[in-house]
């Protein structure tokens, strides 16, 4: 069964660099039929997309937030990373990593989905 | 960016109730829609995509409807597991979005 799992510290200084890790258990994450992402919650609302990685190293990611993410893959650990930089108040959230695969395909056309996420980590910004 | 706007943004039911959510894209999206349920402190699950399809292992009273902007969620015999927020995401184009939520609460 596969699993995500998020670590980092819960706490990070406004004006700093958030920085969290995805630990992919139970599948490898150079699988061609996968992209792993990022999605956060602030509290009491609702889900933004953050960015996409594929094991090659190509990203996409929120143009609301390209300026200061960075999302980066290690195939060796099986791991993903996110890093938000500049962070103030307003990215208080929960982060979730999630993977992203195609649900269904037909005429060349993929459907995707997030089928698999992390339990999230709860990231404080604040002095 | 694809808006995509629920409604309602809450509803009280009763177990056994029929209950419908209403997803709407700001332009066409196929079917292109999913649909996720969170439950409180936990991460979203996925319920159906491609608009209509039930992902594996979701009970059957789930069912979804649409395409192009408009799209439906449907709970066919609300259980009290099903007491939670829903969420429509659209999978057309990046940035992939989501609704606000459902919230669906027991009356």
């Amino acid at each position: 069964q596969l699993q995500l799992q998020e670590s980092g510290p819960g706490l990070v200084k406004p004006s700093e660099t958030l920085s969290l890790t995805c630990t992919v258990s139970g599948g490898s994450i150079s699988s061609s039929s996968y992209y792993w992402g990022w999605i956060r919650q602030p509290p009491g609302k609702g889900l933004e997309w953050i960015g996409s990685i594929y094991y090659s190293g190509s990203t996409y990611y929120n143009p609301s937030l390209r300026s200061r993410v960075t999302i980066s893959v290690d195939t060796s650990k099986n791991q993903f990373s996110l890093k938000l930089s500049s962070v103030t108040a307003a990215d208080t959230a929960v982060y979730y990593c999630a993977r992203r695969s195609k649900a269904y395909c037909s005429g060349g056309r993929c459907y995707w989905v997030f089928d698999y996420w992390g339990q999230g980590i709860l990231v404080t910004v604040s002095s | 960016d694809i808006q995509m706007t629920q409604s309602p943004s809450s509803l009280s039911a009763s177990v056994g109730d029929r209950v419908t959510i209403t997803c709407r894209a700001s332009q066409s999206i196929s079917s292109y829609l999913n649909w996720y349920q969170q439950k409180p402190g936990k991460a979203p699950k996925l319920l159906i995509y491609t608009a209509s399809s039930l992902q594996s292992g979701v009970p059957s009273r789930f069912s979804g409807s649409g395409s192009g902007t408009d799209f439906t969620l449907t709970i066919r015999s609300l259980q009290p597991e099903d007491f939670a927020t829903y969420y429509c995401q659209q999978s057309y184009s990046t940035p992939w979005t989501f609704g606000q939520g459902t919230k669906v609460e027991i009356k």
